[in-house]
């Protein structure tokens, strides 16, 4: 089964600065699908950002971008410019792309986000 | 943006009671999804309904649980015979397409609390 770790509860950034949440997983696929997800204080997660296993060119969403290491089997996003409003926990997920329709979560990082 | 709705957002139950959890996805979408997550740990998937039928469902989704889509609006999450360890915040999400990359809509939760 892929596991996917989250090794940082915790980060903090101070406003207008860049930050990076790690994100590593495991697989034996090939081909597969990862996001991340946020969750404010409301608890609705949204989608930031999704990255397919095939593009090898990393994804970027405005002042949100990743890095994706297909090799090392790392995905680890980075916020630029922080705003108080990214300040919620952020969620790593994997989904295969040839079985299933389940999101395999990580267990989370909390962002603080200091004026 | 339209949203998946969820009621209640809290929920206290007897061990032994039933309880349905409601969730209402977004009207032209057609893929629905429960999640849960128990206090301190990740974000699990239970359950993926299309054509009124489970696409998959996870080992956590026993015979205790079940899901209806009673009236092409509302998505139902019913667990049977409540016990102490299904006490966490249930997720409901629902996409438009089933595909790899396929944004998921969450809704805010459901807090079951079972005593």
């Amino acid at each position: 089964a892929q596991t996917v770790t989250q090794s940082q509860p915790e980060m903090s950034v101070q406003e207008a600065e860049t930050v990076t949440l790690s994100c590593t997983y495991d697989t034996s696929e090939s081909d597969y699908y990862l996001f991340w997800y946020k969750q404010p204080p409301s608890r609705q997660m949204i989608l930031v950002i999704r990255q397919e296993a095939y593009k090898q060119q990393n994804a970027t969403e405005n002042r949100f971008s990743v890095n994706f290491q297909k090799a090392a089997k790392s995905f680890s996003l980075k916020i630029s410019d922080s705003q108080l409003g990214d300040a919620a926990m952020y969620f790593c997920a994997y989904r295969n792309s040839n079985s299933g329709y389940a999101l395999n979560f990580g267990k989370g990082t909390s962002l603080l986000v200091t004026p | 943006e339209p949203e998946v709705t969820q009621t209640p957002s809290h929920q206290v139950t007897q061990m032994g009671q039933e309880v349905i959890l409601r969730c209402v996805p977004i009207s032209n979408h057609l893929y629905f999804y429960w999640y849960r997550q128990i206090l301190g740990q990740k974000v699990e998937f239970l359950v993926s309904f299309y054509n009124n039928e489970i696409s998959e469902k996870s080992e956590i989704f026993d015979d205790q649980f079940s899901v209806e889509r009673p009236d092409g609006s509302n998505f139902t999450l019913k667990i049977r015979s409540t016990k102490l360890e299904d006490s966490a915040m249930y997720f409901c999400a629902s996409s438009e397409a089933e595909s790899g990359v396929e944004k998921l809509f969450f809704g805010s939760g459901t807090q079951l609390s079972v005593l």
